[in-house]
């Protein structure tokens, strides 16, 4: 079974607009941290946010924010005032326990136009 | 601080012919270290799990004996791709997990292996 669900292939935003990657998980460790990437065209994984499952308060940093809906295994990404320079393919990953192991998705990939 | 570094960035070789990819942790100590492989848009798949002192640990599907993954020092693993062949063209990334914070891991910028 998938441990991450990313089902949107390809998004496109316009610049300034919000947008939301969806994420959906699986495990049944209680444990389990949550991470977004972004992947720019040079292949680089640029870590984003991170939210950890006894977390209380949903991630947030700067203009990326995680809603986490712990009930519905949902960890979706929502970036805020887009950004040209934020189109890229996007990852949600979970590390399960005290495993260092990542399971990643099939990833987004969002189109800022102008 | 943990930055994480590959070399070479870009590599074309042979067929047959073997290719040896580094990476190292700058400014911190990896006890472990990943390696993954990812096509053209497509998702990061999970190649082998390295150990510092010990044997790697590789994911279903993957030979070993045709990526071999050394992790000699703490700050240091390497895969070496063994008489490659064309379909072992694609993007190589490492990763190295710092203990304490989020467990996160640091990616290194990849290497896009071409054999032709």
């Amino acid at each position: 079974a998938q441990k991450i669900t990313q089902t949107q292939p390809g998004m496109f935003v316009q610049e300034k607009e919000a947008v939301t990657l969806d994420c959906t998980y699986d495990t049944s460790d209680p444990s389990y941290g949550l991470f977004w990437y972004k992947q720019p065209s040079s292949g680089e994984m640029i870590f984003l946010i991170y939210q950890g499952s006894y977390d209380q308060q949903n991630a947030t940093e700067g203009r990326y924010s995680l809603n986490f809906q712990k009930a519905r295994k949902s960890a979706n990404l929502v970036i805020s005032a887009s950004q040209l320079g934020d189109s890229a393919m996007y990852f949600c990953a979970m590390r399960e326990g005290n495993d260092y192991k990542l399971s990643f998705g099939a990833g987004t990939t969002v189109t800022v136009r102008a | 601080g943990a930055v994480v570094s590959q070399h070479p960035s870009r590599v074309i070789c042979k067929s047959g012919t073997s290719v040896k990819i580094e990476c190292r942790s700058l400014d911190f100590q990896a006890t472990t270290m990943f390696w993954y492989r990812q096509f053209p848009k497509q998702s990061l798949m999970l190649m082998a799990t390295s150990n510092e002192g010990s044997k790697a640990t590789y994911e279903q599907g993957v030979e070993k004996d045709k990526f071999l993954i050394n992790h000699a020092s703490l700050t240091l693993s390497t895969l070496t791709v063994t008489s490659a062949h064309p379909e072992d063209s694609s993007f190589y990334i490492c990763s190295a997990s710092r203990t304490g914070g989020f467990n996160e891991q640091f990616f290194g910028p990849g290497t896009r292996l071409t054999v032709l």
